[in-house]
């Protein structure tokens, strides 16, 4: 089963107006991370929670991290048309019967942007 | 710091060719991470390489193969292509054992015909 998957599918919405996307995974996590990928491109970073973290910011970006919930949500404020784009959720967890991490990406949520 | 640079960024090949993919990490990371992405599977992890050994392995067939060199490059393998190999082809890097963050190339597009 899919550790993290993301909520919704596709976003759409108006320049200025706040983008939320949920993510929710099954187990434990030592950390979970946002990206986001322009059509084409490589994922670009945005954000690291860590499990011990609740909530952290970045420019107009705010992470939440509810660990009971197994969930997390990523909102952009006063989004940009030059926000468009795919955004992921990875959780980063450990391999049981060894001390490597196990990386697993989620479908992606796809926002659409308009001006 | 110089990102992740993966070589070629697009290609083009025919079923039953095979074809190599390579991808420099940042400097001083050592673990290197493979994935294929496709609109309908989304991004599926390949395998992963650290110090020169694979770690870890994603369910993919045989076909695909990579290795990691003593300066932590890496390239990627697959061979008998099939039409639905066409996807694009990520690299990360990290610094493993830190859990910190992954950093991704902007990956190779290969397209078999």
């Amino acid at each position: 089963s899919q550790q993290g998957e993301e909520d919704p599918q596709a976003l759409s919405i108006q320049e200025g107006e706040n983008a939320t996307m949920n993510c929710s995974y099954k187990t434990s996590i030592n950390n979970l991370q946002w990206y986001r990928q322009n059509s084409g491109r490589g994922l670009v970073h945005l954000i690291l929670i860590r499990s011990n973290e609740r909530e952290k910011h970045s420019g107009r970006l705010r992470v939440t991290l509810d660990t009971s919930k197994k969930s997390s949500s990523l909102l952009i404020t006063a989004s940009r048309a030059a926000d468009t784009a795919s955004y992921f959720c990875a959780t980063v967890s450990l391999y049981q019967k060894t001390s490597y991490d196990k990386v697993i990406f989620g479908p992606g949520t796809s926002l659409s942007v308009i001006p | 710091k110089a990102g992740v640079t993966q070589t070629p960024r697009y290609l083009i090949k025919t079923r039953g060719q095979q074809v190599t993919l390579s991808c420099s990490p940042i400097s001083g990371h050592r673990s290197v991470s493979w994935y294929q992405q496709t609109p309908g599977q989304g991004l599926q992890f390949l395998f992963e390489y650290f110090s020169e050994t694979q770690r870890n392995k994603g369910n993919f067939p045989g076909r695909f193969s990579g290795r990691q060199f003593s300066n932590s490059r890496s390239e990627m393998n697959v061979s008998t292509l099939e039409l639905g190999d066409s996807a694009l082809y990520l690299c990360a890097s990290s610094v493993p054992g830190q859990r910190n963050t992954i950093y991704f190339g902007e990956g190779s597009w290969l397209t078999v015909v």
